[in-house]
């Protein structure tokens, strides 16, 4: 079946431009997670949902990123005023239930690279 | 917060040689240890798990251990593939609480000649 889905695959911003970046997770998956993965470095996490309630915002880096999940399926991050540290990997991964060792599904990412 | 370290960061085997790769988190609460496969431009994939009440989990080539005294966990790729080459990263979180977010390492790459 379909994996989770992630959009667009490369993004190109200049400094102090907001972006959106787009997750469709796996169907029916409860539980939704960003990460920031910088090169060469493990995935940082960002926010989580289950549903369409934000549990977890505590390591979004700024009050420039803001994320949402209105109808509890597809999920949306922004980020306002980009800078050139916001510069990464942003990946999102869905899970079928809300327990954290439901296993984690990955998408492939959306490069940011802003210039 | 959980923090997770990754030993060696690189590692060369011979095709048909095992690979071992070390992890150690900090909190001992800690409950369940993922591990992840991330090739070249994809997302991680998970591999293979182990929760807290179990001491070691096998999957074909695959084997995670876990030592909660010492608070680490390894992964054992045996007869590796060319395949097998890729960058792994392990996890920690501690289960429940609202705690859902997973503390990755920094990634081992793991490069099998043939």
């Amino acid at each position: 079946g379909a994996g989770v889905s992630q959009s667009p695959r490369y993004k190109v911003a200049k400094r102090g431009q907001d972006v959106a970046l787009r997750c469709d997770p796996i169907s029916g998956h409860v539980s939704l997670f960003w990460y920031q993965q910088a090169l060469g470095q493990g995935p940082e996490f960002l926010t989580y949902f289950q549903n369409e309630a934000q549990l977890d915002k505590s390591g979004l880096p700024s009050d420039r990123f803001f994320a949402e999940r209105p109808e509890g399926s597809v999920s949306t991050l922004k980020i306002q005023r980009t800078q050139q540290e916001d510069s990464a990997v942003y990946l999102c991964a869905s899970s079928l239930e809300w327990q954290v060792n439901s296993p984690l599904h990955f998408g492939n990412g959306t490069r940011l690279t802003v210039t | 917060g959980e923090n997770v370290e990754q030993h060696p960061s690189t590692l060369s085997v011979q095709e048909g040689d095992s690979a071992v790769i070390k992890c150690t988190y900090s909190d001992s609460a800690s409950n369940y240890f993922p591990w992840y496969k991330q090739e070249l431009g994809k997302g991680p994939q998970l591999i293979i798990d182990i929760r807290s009440n179990v001491g070691e989990k096998k999957d074909q080539r695959i084997a995670v251990t876990l030592n909660k005294t010492a608070k680490h966990f390894s992964l054992h790729i045996t007869e590796t593939q060319p395949e097998d080459s890729a960058v792994y990263f392990c996890a920690a979180t501690t289960q429940g609480g609202g705690n859902n977010r997973l503390a990755f390492g920094k990634g081992n790459q793991v490069v099998v000649i043939p």
